[in-house]
């Protein structure tokens, strides 16, 4: 069956642009989450979804990032006036749910901002 | 603060040797879960072995087996028989399951083998 799937997978854009970051994860997971991987560095969190609401979004760096998941199922992780400093792959993650299987990750997207 | 501590940024072994790799973390949980992943130039976290906190017996898959220390808060990975397939970062992380169940994972180890 599919997995948990990213687009685009490389993003490059100019400082100070909006970008958008898709994940579609695997049909039925009700649970997924947003890491960022900057280079040389393991994945950290960014946010966790159950279902449709943001249960926890402590991980995300400011006010510029933001993500949804209108359906309960594709999730947007939204970046604002891209900065150098945002350049890094996004991964996201899906699972059963919160507590109940493995969590599967999506290749990423790398972001490049020059 | 959670964290997790790899301290070797890199390592090597010849093919069909033996490496291990070492990680310690650190929470105050004592419901928790433990995983080795492995990252290819793919950027695909693939997961290698995982340990729940609570079982003493240490976990084994093929080549991979794990050296649980629950009360050192270490948690080494060792890849027997090392095969040129298996180099890659290779990344040590846990889950808390009573919490968001996001992982915290460490800064990785890369891992050559040389034929």
């Amino acid at each position: 069956g599919a997995g948990v799937s990213q687009t685009p997978s490389n993003k490059v854009t100019e400082k100070g642009k909006y970008v958008e970051l898709r994940c579609d994860p695997i049909s039925g997971h009700t649970a997924l989450y947003w890491y960022r991987q900057s280079l040389g560095q393991g994945p950290e969190f960014l946010i966790y979804f159950q279902g449709t609401g943001a249960a926890d979004d402590s991980g995300l760096p400011n006010d510029r990032f933001f993500a949804v998941r209108p359906e309960g199922s594709v999730s947007t992780l939204k970046i604002q006036r891209t900065e150098r400093g945002d350049s890094a792959v996004y991964l996201c993650a899906s699972s059963l749910d919160r507590l109940v299987g493995e969590q599967y990750f999506g290749p990423g997207t790398r972001l490049t901002v020059t | 603060a959670q964290t997790v501590t790899q301290s070797q940024p890199e390592m090597s072994v010849q093919e069909a040797e033996t490496v291990t790799l070492s990680c310690t973390y650190d929470t105050s949980e004592s419901d928790y879960y433990l995983f080795w992943y492995k990252q290819p130039p793919s950027r695909q976290m693939i997961l290698v072995i995982r340990q729940e906190a609570y079982k003493q017996q240490n976990a084994t898959e093929n080549r991979f087996s794990v050296n649980f220390q629950k009360a050192a808060k270490s948690f080494s990975l060792k890849i027997s028989d090392s095969q040129l397939g298996d180099a890659a970062m290779y990344f040590c992380a846990y889950r808390i399951p009573n919490t968001g169940n996001q992982f915290y994972f460490g800064t990785g180890t890369s891992l050559t083998v040389i034929p």
